[in-house]
């Protein structure tokens, strides 16, 4: 157990809905970074936080957008969604986000946009 | 721009067999290098890093070396087992000012008993 907690596990949804996806960070981590798998792309950078600031950003879409709280959990928000959305989504954390840290990792939430 | 490339899956192999499996980067100063493994069903885990040149990481029987000539961080293993069979995904971070981790697109390991 990675002390990363997402939810929900899994998610059916219809092309054009908005879901939110939920991330707890390991506890005492400041930093959780976004990640979307799929099959034809791997591992794709979505979004970096640290400590309530965003920090880096990748291939985040304009229709996803992402935050992260005060009690330093954080919602990934995907609207007006397309079937190509459908995917893998992880939430990681680290320590300070800092170069060379180790993430840990959630189990991810499945996405699937029918 | 900063990217990692790694060999295409899936690679099977028989119990016991030798592992390589190849990972090389591009980057804008120092990178810290990773392997993270990601066994079926589940989130991807730090499998072994090194942060400088020459570094060599380790874990589990798994080995890879930091070359800064070759801009490569092969990873292998010995002897594979079953339980070896997973996603073994190559991955940098830069400490720059759009500081990001990124990931290579992972290599299939299957081993069979």
């Amino acid at each position: 157990d990675s002390g990363v907690t997402q939810t929900p596990k899994h998610l059916i949804t219809a092309t054009g809905q908005r879901v939110t996806l939920r991330c707890s960070p390991r506890s005492g981590d400041l930093s959780v970074y976004w990640y979307q798998q799929s099959l034809d792309q791997g591992l794709q950078f979505l979004i970096q936080y640290y400590n309530g600031e965003e920090r880096a950003k990748g291939n985040i879409l304009e229709r996803f957008s992402a935050q992260q709280f005060p009690d330093l959990h954080s919602e990934l928000n995907l609207s007006s969604l397309e079937l190509g959305d459908s995917a893998l989504y992880f939430c990681a954390s680290s320590v300070d986000g800092q170069a060379g840290e180790k993430l840990f990792f959630g189990s991810g939430t499945q996405l699937s946009v029918l | 721009g900063d990217s990692v490339t790694q060999m295409e899956g899936p690679v099977t192999l028989s119990e016991e067999a030798f592992l390589t499996i190849n990972c090389t980067y591009t980057a804008t100063g120092y990178p810290s290098l990773f392997w993270y493994v990601q066994y079926p069903g589940e989130g991807l885990q730090l499998l072994l890093k090194a942060t400088k040149a020459d570094d060599k990481g380790s874990n589990k029987g798994f080995e890879a070396t930091y070359r800064k000539e070759t801009t490569s961080f092969h990873l292998e293993k010995g002897s594979v087992q079953v339980s070896d069979s997973a996603v073994y995904f190559c991955a940098l971070s830069i400490p720059s000012g759009t500081y990001k981790y990124i990931f290579g697109t992972g290599t299939r390991l299957k081993v069979l008993a």
